[in-house]
């Protein structure tokens, strides 16, 4: 039972260079998440999606861009990286409906663009 | 989401109970209160959560007032594994795949376990 998977756990792009992070689940979830922490602060929500085919923004959206092809993954998309967007990416996923008890995290990717 | 407040930081000895409090103050009737931990470098973990009743879990207590502005959680027998940041989180249980349902984390409270 893996739970919530993120590739890669480390990435150095330079600046301008595109990539995507991948976050697969396998506990049939329906929601999933994107964030990002920087040092010394709490995590940040980036994109949301309640379900195969839909995606919303969070707080932090700009620069980013998400898809939910397939209920079990979660791709987070950088087009241009700059340097801001040097961070630690945490995927979660949970459950939908009424009284969503709790997230799972993944182990998170660390990111830093040059 | 309600805003929580938590001291950035606190020290627990082995072996003692640690009680990490938060305040709450604009909670509104259908949120809960939701504690997380993050282990150095590693994603969250839910620890626990509730809505007026005190509640317990084989990781912890958590402690809620009567008017619900405040809480506070307790780790019974603290350990060394227990340094983390611990983040305290107001939302509504009530997930319909609105924003209303993410959760929204503060600085948390840094908590350190010391031998």
């Amino acid at each position: 039972n893996a739970g919530v998977t993120q590739t890669p756990k480390f990435r150095v792009l330079k600046t301008g260079q595109s990539m995507t992070l991948l976050c697969a689940q396998d506990m049939n979830h329906e929601y999933m998440y994107w964030y990002r922490q920087d040092p010394g602060m709490g995590l940040r929500l980036i994109h949301y999606s309640v379900g195969e085919g839909t995606t919303a923004k969070g707080e932090v959206p700009d620069g980013y861009n998400v898809s939910r092809l397939k209920k079990q993954n979660f791709l987070l998309g950088l087009e241009s990286a700059a340097p801001s967007q040097t961070s630690v990416y945490f995927c979660a996923s949970s459950t939908s409906g009424v009284f969503n008890y709790g997230y799972t995290f993944g182990s998170g990717t660390r990111l830093t663009v040059v | 989401d309600a805003k929580t407040t938590q001291p950035p930081s606190m020290d627990c000895a082995e072996g003692r109970a640690a009680n990490l409090p938060c305040n709450h103050s604009t909670i509104s009737g259908n949120e809960y209160v939701y504690w997380y931990r993050q282990i150095h470098s590693q994603g969250p973990q839910y620890i626990i959560h509730g809505l007026k009743n005190n509640e317990t879990n084989e990781m912890a207590s958590l402690i809620i007032t009567e008017d619900r502005k405040s809480s506070t959680l307790i780790l019974p027998h603290a350990t060394l594994r227990d340094t983390a940041v611990y983040y305290c989180i107001v939302r509504s249980a009530l997930n319909y795949g609105g924003s209303q349902g993410n959760l929204i984390f503060g600085k948390g409270t840094k908590l350190s376990v010391k031998p």
